[in-house]
């Protein structure tokens, strides 16, 4: 039962392009959502978060939106360049949970071709 | 500027045979985690620990065992090891508690049980 989805495994984009990557969730208990990348034989890290009360959050090329309605959100990454390529994750955080309990999706490999 | 480091970064384990996965992180983090992840699927919390001396279990606990006696370290215990043992392990770090604390994450043990 997978509460966080991320239905495209993989996305190829031309470089200097828009590259968007989806997530959906299932659980409404969801309220706040975070979006990590990992390149090969490293960690993921942190790269942009938002909170279930804003629906858009901008930092540099990368920006979030949330449809809550929808219950899905996705990531734009704008221009897309070559060192983007890397597999990113979609992360759910549910309320009322007693420590850091989140919810990953199956991520999303993002190859940007120059 | 180490961060989180994770040894071994390979092991190939027979079955019932045991071993120790080591996590060290060295930015004076209360909260340290292990997540596994498995082929097509999002990564799953472990366990947990919310500071040195208390430790709690996560979503897929059972075959692990995780002991916290510093705040820098956090072994994850791997007793009896099954085929279904072999994924990548991940071991996380946060400055707070918190569910929109972003994580800082090892940089991964890929294990194989035959």
């Amino acid at each position: 039962d997978q509460q966080v989805k991320q239905n495209s495994p993989s996305l190829s984009v031309q470089e200097g392009r828009i590259s968007i990557l989806n997530c959906d969730y299932t659980n409404s208990m969801f309220d706040y959502f975070l979006w990590y990348k990992k390149y090969p034989a490293e960690g993921p890290t942190f790269l942009i978060s938002i909170s279930s009360i804003k629906d858009k959050n901008e930092d540099g090329r990368f920006t979030v939106f949330l449809n809550k309605s929808a219950k899905h959100l996705s990531l734009h990454i704008v221009p897309s360049q070559p060192g983007d390529s890397a597999v990113y994750f979609c992360a759910a955080s549910p309320i009322l949970e007693y420590g850091n309990k989140l919810v990953f999706g199956a991520g999303t490999i993002l190859r940007v071709k120059s | 500027n180490a961060g989180v480091t994770q040894t071994p970064k390979f092991r190939i384990l027979k079955i019932g045979q045991s071993m120790t996965l080591q996590c060290t992180q060295d930015m004076n983090h209360n909260y340290m985690y292990w997540y596994r992840q498995d082929p097509g699927m999002g990564l799953k919390l472990i366990y947990y620990s919310v500071g040195a001396g208390i430790t709690d279990k996560g979503e897929v606990p059972n075959g692990y065992n995780v002991s916290r006696s510093t705040t820098e370290d956090f072994p994850l215990r791997l007793e009896l090891a099954a085929p279904s043992q072999t994924s990548v392990y991940f071991c996380a770090s946060s400055e707070h508690e918190g569910r929109r604390e972003k994580l800082f994450f090892g940089s991964g043990t890929q294990l194989s049980v035959l």
